[in-house]
């Protein structure tokens, strides 16, 4: 099994919308309604923005939203905030009890 | 509040054996499945392995498969990741993190603050 494709980095300024993708296979991303999304901060733990393809945590930000296309997901920050600037994972099931994370993205708020 | 504390992390030579330990509270233990992820020195996120509650089942990434057992105490609300023949590669913080319910992992949340493992001679 292959880590799921990310962009490396992505910016945007304040106030902008930018979006994140991710980009796995019918095996795992195209085939459950399990992507999930982590923002992660230098140093810290990973924390859950989006699981379900498109569902948010209660405490996340409206700002954030989830998609999916075939097999590729997406994270889409609207209305970009300075505190935003993170490093951002997905995750999907890819089946037989594993898990894949793509690469990771680090966001910069310009 | 929900928590999860990591302990056991440190330097280990190649070859040699390590056990994480993982505390939860705030919640009731036995009734999610957990999971060790794991990301070595400014690299991304690695799904290491999972467990279902009452240990029904266990999971592993093929990169671990073999070396590492994963178990949890429900009594002590502990999760353990037993790790045998360490490698260089095997050098990351481990995090734990709770899964959706007793028998689905599905994602990870909240997650612990890591436990730095370290295996150089």
């Amino acid at each position: 099994q292959s880590a799921l494709t990310q962009p490396a980095s992505v910016s945007g300024s304040p106030g902008q919308s930018i979006t994140i993708s991710c980009t796995g296979t019918s095996s795992d991303v195209g085939g459950y309604n399990l992507v999930s999304w982590y923002q992660q901060y230098p140093g810290r733990a990973p924390q859950l923005m989006i699981y379900d393809d498109s569902q948010r945590p209660s405490g996340v930000s409206s700002r954030f939203s989830g998609s999916k296309s075939g097999s590729t997901a997406s994270l889409t920050i609207s209305g970009l905030q300075a505190e935003d600037e993170a490093d951002y994972y997905c995750c999907s099931y890819a089946g037989s009890y594993i898990w894949l994370f793509g690469g990771g993205t680090k966001l910069a708020v310009l | 509040e929900v928590q999860l504390v990591e302990s056991g992390g440190g330097l280990v030579q190649p070859g040699g054996s390590l056990r994480l330990s993982c505390a939860a509270s705030g919640f009731i233990f036995s009734n999610h499945a957990m999971t060790w992820v794991r990301q070595a020195p400014g690299k991304g996120l690695e799904w290491v392995s999972s467990i279902t509650g009452s240990a029904a089942g266990t999971y592993y990434a093929d990169s671990v498969k073999g070396r590492f057992t994963i178990s949890r105490d429900d009594s002590k609300n502990t999760l353990y990741l037993q790790m045998n023949s360490l490698r260089g590669e095997d050098t990351a913080v481990y995090y734990c993190a709770r899964g959706r319910d007793v028998s689905r992992v599905d994602w990870f949340d909240p997650w612990g603050q890591g436990a730095l493992v370290t295996v150089s001679s």
